[in-house]
C-alpha cells in the first residue's frame, strides 16, 4: 500500500473550520483515499472516503487535489467532540493500514 | 444494531497464563479484522478473515497468536501463552464489501495487561 504523510498534531478553536492535510504522492491511480478517526478510549470510525472527486457528507468534506497527491479533510465547524486521531489512509482493497495520523486539538 | 461487540473490555492475566479475546461482528458482515494497537508501534493488522475464511495472517506477530472463526457471528483470538509485550489494545472490526469498498466498523476494544 502507498503511503501517507500527515503532521502529527494540530490545534483548532472551537466553532471554526479545520484543514487537515495529507499527502500521499506515490498514490496509484485505483487508490481509494479513506479518513478515519479515533476519539480518546475509542476504536476508530469512519469519517469519509474518495477516488477523485471532492466529497461531502455529514461529518466532513474530502478535497482532492486534481493530480490526487494530497487531500485535505475539512471539519467545517470543529467542536470539543472532534478532538481526536486522525488517519488519512490509502486502500487498494482488503485492509487499511493505519499510519500515526494527526492528533487534532479543539480549545474553547 | 449493537455495533461490533467485544469481550472482555479489559483483562489483566500473568505471564504464561492463555489469554482468550472474543468478538462478535455486525450481522451480515462478511469480513473480520483484528487490530492492535501500541504507543510504540500505533494500529496493526494482525489477521482479517472473509465469510470465516482467513485471508491473511502475516500480521499475527508469532505461534503463540491464533485466531478462529468458526462461523459469521463469532471470533476469537488466542494468545498462549501471553506475554508482558502483549499488553495493548485488541480491536476487532467488520465490514461488508458490496464493491471492493469498505467502511470498516470498529469495537470498543480489549485492553489487556500481562504482567
Amino acid at each position: 500500500d502507498a503511503k501517507t504523510t500527515q503532521p502529527n498534531s494540530m490545534e483548532s478553536n472551537e466553532e471554526e473550520p479545520v484543514h487537515l492535510p495529507c499527502n500521499h504522492s506515490t498514490i496509484s491511480g485505483t487508490d481509494y483515499i479513506h479518513w478515519y478517526r479515533q476519539l480518546p478510549s475509542q476504536g476508530p470510525e469512519y469519517v469519509i472516503h474518495g477516488l477523485t472527486s471532492n466529497v461531502n457528507n455529514r461529518m466532513a468534506s474530502l478535497a482532492i487535489a486534481e493530480d490526487r497527491k494530497s487531500s485535505t479533510l475539512i471539519l467545517h465547524r470543529a467542536t470539543l467532540r472532534d478532538a481526536a486521531v486522525y488517519y488519512c489512509i490509502l486502500r487498494l482493497r482488503g485492509n487499511l493500514i493505519f499510519g500515526k495520523g494527526t492528533k487534532l486539538s479543539v480549545k474553547p | 444494531d449493537a455495533g461490533v461487540i467485544q469481550s472482555p473490555r479489559h483483562e489483566v492475566t500473568e505471564m504464561g497464563q492463555e489469554v482468550t479475546l472474543r468478538c462478535k461482528p455486525i450481522s451480515g458482515h462478511d469480513y473480520l479484522f483484528w487490530y492492535r494497537q501500541t504507543m510504540m508501534r500505533g494500529l496493526e493488522l494482525l489477521i482479517y478473515f472473509n465469510n470465516n475464511v482467513p485471508i491473511d495472517d502475516s500480521g499475527m506477530p508469532e505461534d503463540r497468536f491464533s485466531a478462529k472463526m468458526p462461523n459469521a457471528s463469532f471470533s476469537t483470538l488466542k494468545i498462549q501463552p501471553s506475554e508482558p509485550r502483549d499488553s495493548a489494545v485488541y480491536f476487532c472490526a467488520s465490514s461488508f464489501v458490496p464493491s471492493g469498498y469498505n467502511e470498516q466498523f470498529f469495537g470498543p476494544g480489549t485492553r489487556l495487561t500481562v504482567l
